[in-house]
Parts: C-alpha cells; structure tokens; sequence
C-alpha cells in the first residue's frame, strides 16, 4: 500500500514560532501538495509540488512556504504561526497523471496558542 | 472557477435506511470526479474514481454514479461503521489539482 506520513499527529505551538510539518511518501510519487482543513471551510490548498526543487502556490499560500529537496519529502514551513494558522493539516500524492486520486496523510493536528 | 457543492451537510440515517448522497459540481472539462470517506482525526480515505457521464462502480454498500453536472453516491442498507465524512472532488483536464467540496457527514445509528 502506498503510504504518507506525516511526522506529528498532534502540534502546540506558540504565536510567532518558526514551524515545520513534514511529510514523506514512499511511492515514487511526482506530485505531493499542503492542505488545511477547516469546519465549514472543506479543504483548501496551500501548495503544491510537481518535482524536486518545485513549488508552486495553492489558493492560500499567505503565511506559508514548502520545502522539497528529495522527491520523497514535502515539507510545510510556517515562518511565524499565527492563531489562524490553528488547523488540520493534510498532505497527499499522487502519481504525475493524477489519474488515481490522492494518498493522503492521517493529518497534523496543529494549535497555535 | 472549478466549483463542487455537496449536499446534505449532514445525514442521519437508521440502520438498514438507504439514501444517497450529492455532489454538485462546475469545471472546466472534467478530468476525473473522486469520492473519499475520511473518519474523525484522519485524513480521507480513496474510495472512487468517474471519467464520465454514465459512468457507475460500486464498492461493499457503496455506488457511485455521474452525469454531466452531478455525482451521487448511493448508500444501500448502511451500517453504523458506515458513519464518517464523505467528500467529492473533481479534477480539471488542466494539471492534477482537486477541488473539494464541503463533505456530507453521515451518521448511521444502530
């Protein structure tokens, strides 16, 4: 079975910390992307990633950057964490031809305090 | 704008009660429709994958069907460990990004 992992389930940080959430996939896939989950608010994307060294931004990249110097390796940096940024974070993969739907991660619960 | 509504936001049903789920949806060219289940705390779970209009598959008590502006999914006889999260998304023939509904959250009571 594919797998994504994400490093934490559950985060605290304080306001104005340096955040890093990482996630790693261990199916060879191109493409891997950031999203937060919020109540009422679905799913939004962050970014996203379609090689090694590329990114490109999502619909709600404000806050945010990513990281990705191995195929294997998404990472979502928060410069300062804000309240706001209080969230389910999710990150998934999917093959270049995105035919087969996302492998999503079980999630980062993050609380920004 | 790629756009997908779901509707209801919430479903209870009783055991054994069949209904259907819906999924509206707006793209330009539609690539793929995607349904997922995702539990409590977890991140959504794969379940099908529509090309086109017609287009049906099915999965334990699960059937999932799409037209031209919609998708359903059908739930037959459902049971309490069928209660989660359900969500649609479609996938435009331009790149490989999804865009997400709201999800339906479903609750089965025994």
């Amino acid at each position: 079975d594919v797998k994504v992992t994400q490093s934490s389930r559950y985060l605290v940080k304080r306001t104005g910390e340096k955040v890093f959430l990482e996630c790693v996939q261990d199916m060879d896939h191109e493409n891997m992307f950031w999203y937060r989950q919020d109540p009422g608010l679905g799913l939004r994307l962050i970014y996203f990633s379609y090689d090694v060294k590329m990114k490109e931004k999502g619909d709600i990249p404000e806050g945010y950057s990513v990281s990705r110097e191995k195929k294997e390796r998404f990472s979502l940096i928060l410069e300062s964490a804000s309240t706001n940024q209080t969230s389910m974070y999710l990150c998934a993969s999917t093959v270049s031809s995105g035919n087969y739907g996302y492998t999503f991660g079980s999630g980062t619960r993050l609380t920004v305090v | 704008e790629d756009q997908v509504t779901q509707s209801p936001e919430a479903l209870r049903l009783q055991e054994g009660e069949s209904s259907s789920l819906n999924c509206s949806y707006t793209v330009s060219g539609l690539r793929g429709l995607f349904w997922y289940r995702q539990d409590p705390g977890k991140g959504p779970e794969f379940l099908f994958t529509l090309y086109s209009a017609g287009e049906e598959k099915e999965k334990e008590r699960l059937k999932a069907t799409l037209t031209k502006k919609e998708s359903f999914l059908h739930i037959t006889a459902p049971k309490p460990e069928d209660s989660a999260t359900y969500l649609c998304a479609v996938q435009a023939r331009r790149g490989n990004m999804l865009t997400f509904g709201g999800g339906t959250r479903l609750m089965v009571k025994p």
